[in-house]
């Protein structure tokens, strides 16, 4: 059975720092891994998705790397922001025809004071 | 081009009445998930449908839920004989399907039972 965990499940920062995000899996045959953002009663939005033969994807200041034989991804954030602040979910999708079904994390909640 | 979206956003049930929480797939799109979300816990995969066909409810409840997804309509979750530990985020999600599929989410339906 997958499953996924994030740590910190927690993090406060001051605006303009870097910082990094952690996910591991424990089943390493997957399809695909995404990173979700989820706001404070709002839906998700996706952020970046990896497949499962890349090594990582890159959006603005977002970078989201995978490792997947060490069942691994970070998303990195670069020069935070206060609009940063969220909690960032990271779900994988199994390698299964059928299996579209996402395991998700129970998050990282992120703090970006000005 | 419009996102998923579900309603009601905010729904609330006394113990033992019916919830059907709906969900329009991204135009386009032909595969939901429905995703629940318990409070202080990670989303929890429930059901994944295509046009008619359920393709995967190994995260559904036994009992007193169903879901579907007709030819014509939105996706609807019905839960019967609500009960408080049904009070949760019900989230839908959408995909195109194909083998790079993102799954699109919705703003989710928040459930109280009284």
């Amino acid at each position: 059975k997958q499953e996924v965990t994030q740590i910190p499940a927690a993090l406060s920062v001051p605006e303009g720092e870097n910082l990094v995000l952690n996910c591991s899996f424990t089943d390493s045959a997957i399809y695909n891994l995404q990173w979700f953002r989820q706001d404070p009663g709002k839906g998700l939005t996706s952020l970046l998705l990896i497949q499962s033969s890349q090594r990582e994807q890159t959006s603005g200041r977002l970078n989201a790397s995978l490792d997947k034989s060490s069942g691994r991804s970070t998303l990195y954030i670069a020069a935070s922001q206060p609009g940063d602040s969220a909690t960032y979910l990271c779900a994988v999708r199994p390698w299964e025809t059928s299996g579209s079904r996402l395991t998700f994390g129970e998050g990282t909640q992120l703090t970006v004071n000005p | 081009n419009a996102g998923v979206m579900q309603n009601p956003r905010h729904l609330v049930r006394r113990r033992g009445q019916e919830a059907r929480l709906r969900c329009s797939p991204m135009k386009g799109h032909s595969h939901v998930y429905w995703y629940r979300q318990l409070p202080e816990e990670g989303l929890k995969f429930m059901v994944y449908l295509q046009k008619e066909n359920i393709i995967d409810e190994s995260g559904m409840p036994k009992e007193r839920f169903s879901a579907e997804f007709p030819k014509e309509g939105p996706s609807i979750l019905r839960i019967q004989q609500v009960v408080r530990g049904d009070s949760a985020a019900y989230f839908c999600a959408s995909s195109q399907g194909s083998e790079e599929d993102t799954q699109y989410f919705g703003p989710g339906t928040r459930l109280t039972v009284l």
